[in-house]
């Protein structure tokens, strides 16, 4: 019962370094997020997938890049990493349906960009 | 629908009551939620309230919502050291787009 899983836990970069965080979710979600937690920020939506094939930009999109793989996957990319993206960054799922449409939040990954 | 307000910090003795409260501005927002974060970790799902709700009550957690003034709150009864965490708020906009506040971090003081 892994619920949503996030790989890798830590990463630090050189600033122009390129990565892709990962995440999967076992719980037939329709719909996935990438969010970005700030101190004193609270969570800033990045991109989001509404159902499998549609991805759409959040609040603060810039600099970030995502593909939603199949119905489990959605990853988001780093094209050229910058110090204002150290920050830690969680990936959730939810049903994306009617109703209360509840998050499942992934741990989280500690992005630090020297 | 993506302003969410709450106080940074709220501190308490344990064993009184914790109040949190949070302000939003959408007003077709259909439900709002409680999440709690504890360090290190990722947010989880304390409770939720529908927008045609005034109150729902969980256990130690009661949810007030005031929908006149788009405030909302979250009452913690006999808390607990167990309880230190930051508490987040969320609204829920057009189905599937969250928006959540900067959080609150409450401090359970033995």
């Amino acid at each position: 019962n892994a619920g949503v899983t996030q790989t890798p836990k830590f990463q630090v970069l050189k600033t122009g370094q390129s990565m892709t965080l990962q995440c999967a979710q076992d719980m037939n979600h329709n719909s996935m997020y990438w969010y970005r937690q700030d101190p004193g920020m609270g969570l800033r939506l990045i991109y989001y997938s509404a159902s499998e094939g549609t991805t759409d930009k959040g609040e603060v999109p810039n600099g970030y890049n995502v593909s939603r793989l199949n119905k489990r996957e959605f990853s988001l990319r780093l094209e050229s990493a910058a110090p204002s993206q150290t920050s830690v960054y969680f990936c959730a799922s939810s049903e994306g349906l009617s109703g209360a449409n509840v998050l499942t939040f992934g741990a989280g990954s500690r992005l630090t960009v020297l | 629908g993506e302003d969410v307000e709450q106080s940074l910090f709220l501190s308490v003795r344990e064993g009184d009551s914790s109040v949190i409260n949070c302000t939003y501005t959408d007003s077709s927002s259909t439900y709002l939620y409680w999440y709690k974060q504890e360090p290190g970790a990722g947010l989880q799902l304390l409770t939720y309230i529908f927008s045609n709700m005034d109150m729902k009550q969980d256990q130690r957690l009661t949810v007030l919502l005031n929908k006149k003034d788009k405030h909302l709150s979250l009452r913690i009864a006999d808390t607990q050291t167990g309880d230190s965490a930051i508490y987040f708020c969320a609204e829920l906009y057009n189905f599937n787009k969250f928006y959540f506040g900067s959080g609150t971090k409450l401090n359970v003081k033995p």
